[in-house]
């Protein structure tokens, strides 16, 4: 069965570089969510989409935006990347806003020196 | 506010041992959503389980099995006869009806399955 796909798996960047995260849901599933892990830490909530629009905000810092696209796949773009932003990115998708179980994508793991 | 507490932060067992992950979980709402997700070590994030409050009914897959008791906010998550392969992270999380989409994890439990 067809996963989360994100690109890239693997990101490093400089300090005040910017970035940007892909992610492409399971087919018809219209609801994306991004999730930030640091080292030894559980997954946070950044932010959410459902049809395109906005549906949940969590902590995502200022210097982070993310859309989603008509075809549904999402983009996270961080910019003035900090060292403390060195995490594993998570993007997981469900069938709806409603819907129960969000199935997670691989990851990004985003390196800032 | 919601909050899910793994006490455990590190479990080691020998193979072929039975093994329980704990779970509590803090929430005002009468209408939630409880997740078990394994994290092997190559990082991704693998769905184990689902179980909404309003069914209390103790679920068995295979080696795996979940006690879910609203009375103590637990939901509980056991592997019988334990193998190689069940060594990950694993993350208890809560979704709330009323409070967003967004899941809230647990801080995990490091389980390490020893041959």
């Amino acid at each position: 069965a067809a996963g989360v796909i994100q690109s890239p798996r693997h990101l490093i960047k400089e300090k005040r570089e910017t970035a940007t995260l892909k992610c492409y849901p399971i087919p018809r599933h219209d609801t994306v969510y991004w999730y930030q892990q640091g080292p030894g830490q559980d997954p946070q909530f950044l932010i959410s989409f459902y049809e395109k629009m906005q549906s949940d905000k969590g902590s995502i810092p200022d210097r982070f935006s993310a859309q989603q696209f008509s075809d549904y796949h999402s983009e996270l773009n961080m910019s003035s990347l900090e060292l403390g932003d060195s995490a594993l990115y998570f993007c997981a998708s469900s069938r709806d806003v409603g819907a129960y179980e969000q199935y997670f994508g691989p990851g990004t793991r985003l390196t800032v020196t | 506010a919601q909050k899910v507490t793994q006490a455990q932060t590190e479990i080691s067992v020998v193979e072929k041992e039975d093994v329980t992950l704990d779970c509590v979980y803090e929430t005002r709402d009468t209408t939630y959503y409880l997740f078990w997700y394994k994290q092997p070590p190559s990082g991704e994030l693998v769905f184990l389980i689902r179980r909404n409050s309003f069914d209390e009914q103790n679920e068995i897959s295979g080696r795996y099995s979940w006690n879910f008791q609203k009375s103590t906010s637990s939901f509980n998550f056991t592997i019988t006869a334990s193998q190689v392969v069940d060594s990950a992270v694993y993350f208890c999380a809560l979704k709330v009806n009323n409070a967003g989409n967004m899941l809230t994890f647990g801080g995990g439990t490091r389980l390490m399955v020893k041959p």
